[in-house]
């Protein structure tokens, strides 16, 4: 079975700072997908970033991007120039490949805080 | 688009009672769709997973008469709470996935259920 792992339970940073979330997974398999989600006080999950786990190049959208180091299973987020809106609950979660539908495995959260 | 809608967005219910919740693929055909629960400031834990036209595949530990999951067609799927009582109390969320796009889960908006 697969496991998650997000060590930090809450991080808190000025606007504009840069803050990297860490999150490291458990699996024997070799290839997933793997996810940073982000839920605000709404509670829509928001999917922020994904990496597909055979692509050796880091997966970046915009502000976010991620450190996705196989071997070490790690695969920590990080969000530059943070913003007010940034503020959120952030989960990471792991998927196998998907042959048909495969079910996402979340990792405990992390809360952010954006202070102006 | 790929928007996923619950109905209702909040109920609340008396001890005893069944309570229906609606998960919703608005513009697109959800072969699979997921049910998870949330508790306060927890993580999003899988109840279980819906293919259109078949049963449910239930996780471990979730009982399966208590929670009727129904996926009748390619864009609706039911979650029945039977007799709730006060534990059953919970943010539930449901996604949805399509042939094809199954690395992507789309996440509907949550239903707070509140049993009194």
């Amino acid at each position: 079975a697969q496991t998650v792992t997000q060590s930090q339970p809450e991080m808190s940073v000025q606007e504009a700072e840069t803050v990297t979330l860490s999150c490291t997974y458990d699996t024997s398999e070799n290839n997933y997908y793997l996810f940073w989600y982000k839920q605000p006080p709404s509670r829509q999950m928001i999917l922020v970033i994904r990496q597909e786990a055979y692509k050796q190049q880091n997966a970046t959208e915009n502000r976010f991007s991620v450190n996705f180091q196989k071997a070490a299973k790690s695969f920590s987020l990080k969000i530059s120039d943070s913003q007010l809106g940034d503020t959120a609950m952030y989960f990471c979660a792991f998927m196998k490949l998907p042959q048909g539908a495969q079910k996402l495995v979340f990792g405990q959260g992390t809360r952010l805080t954006i202070n102006p | 688009g790929a928007v996923v809608s619950q109905h209702p967005s909040w109920v609340i219910c008396k001890s005893g009672t069944s309570v229906k919740i609606e998960c919703r693929s608005l513009d697109f055909q959800a072969t699979t769709m997921f049910w998870y629960r949330q508790f306060p400031k927890q993580s999003l834990m899988l109840m279980a997973t819906s293919n259109e036209g078949s049963k449910a595949t239930y996780e471990q530990g979730v009982e399966k008469d208590k929670f009727l999951i129904n996926h009748a067609s390619l864009t609706l799927s039911t979650l029945t709470v039977t007799s709730a009582h006060p534990e059953d109390s919970s943010f539930y969320i449901c996604s949805a996935s399509f042939t094809g796009g199954y690395e992507t889960q789309y996440f509907g908006p949550g239903t707070r259920l509140l049993v009194l």
